[in-house]
């Protein structure tokens, strides 16, 4: 079984500020990992994925996120954000082996952005 | 860019009612998924369908729920007889090919369904 803990249900940041949003998983396979953005009344984007290989991806709208599989983690970052990131942000992880293909998602993170 | 297309934007039924939502995933898409999310919380899994048949489901998804794909283009989640926890908002997904590839599910924007 995956699980996913986005230890943060809400992150205020002043605009142009870094953010870094913290997503951790558990699993008993090898995983991909991936960070989805939902705006507001709107269906979910993929912001970046880690397949294999590099593990600091780099996604859209400047998001990076970085693998840690020492610490399990796959935390999102931004240098400098920007009014229009204002979204929920999901971390969801698929597992490699047993056949499951489905994403296990994250509660969210609601990212505000503050003026 | 092709999307996923979902139908209805938003439907309310009364408790016990039959329900329909529709997905038109991207055409050259060969899996297919359907997730839902109860208001404030998170996104939840529920059922892949590959090769007209279902690949995998999530304990969510019980006799209650049937999915289908009638013909080249849709596929459909049927709730048969809504219960007030089915109320949420219901996201189709399809991914052109195997996860360890591209590895992107495609979302579409949501079917929020209201049961009274």
């Amino acid at each position: 079984a995956q699980s996913v803990t986005q230890l943060d249900s809400q992150v205020p940041v002043f605009e142009e500020a870094p953010v870094e949003l913290r997503c951790n998983y558990s699993s008993s396979v090898s995983v991909y990992l991936f960070w989805y953005v939902q705006y507001p009344n709107q269906g979910l984007q993929l912001l970046l994925k880690y397949l294999s290989g590099s593990t600091l991806v780099k996604g859209i709208n400047g998001f990076e996120a970085e693998f840690n599989k020492s610490q399990t983690s796959f935390h999102l970052r931004k240098p400098s954000v920007h009014i229009s990131d204002t979204a929920e942000y999901f971390c969801a992880v698929s597992g490699r082996g047993g056949g499951a293909d489905g994403l296990t998602f994250g509660k969210g993170t609601h990212l505000i952005i503050q003026p | 860019e092709p999307e996923v297309t979902q139908t209805p934007s938003h439907q309310v039924t009364q408790m016990g009612q039959e329900v329909i939502l529709r997905c038109v995933p991207i055409s050259n898409h060969l899996y297919f998924y359907w997730y839902r999310q109860i208001l404030g919380q998170k996104v939840e899994f529920l059922v892949s369908f590959y090769n007209n048949e279902i690949s995998e489901k999530s304990e969510i998804f019980d006799d209650q729920f049937s999915v289908e794909r009638p013909d080249g283009s849709n596929f459909t989640l049927k709730i048969r007889s809504t219960k007030l926890e089915d109320s949420a908002m219901y996201f189709c997904a399809s991914r052109r090919d195997r996860m360890d590839r591209t590895g992107e599910l495609f979302f579409g924007e949501g079917s929020r369904l209201t049961v009274l």
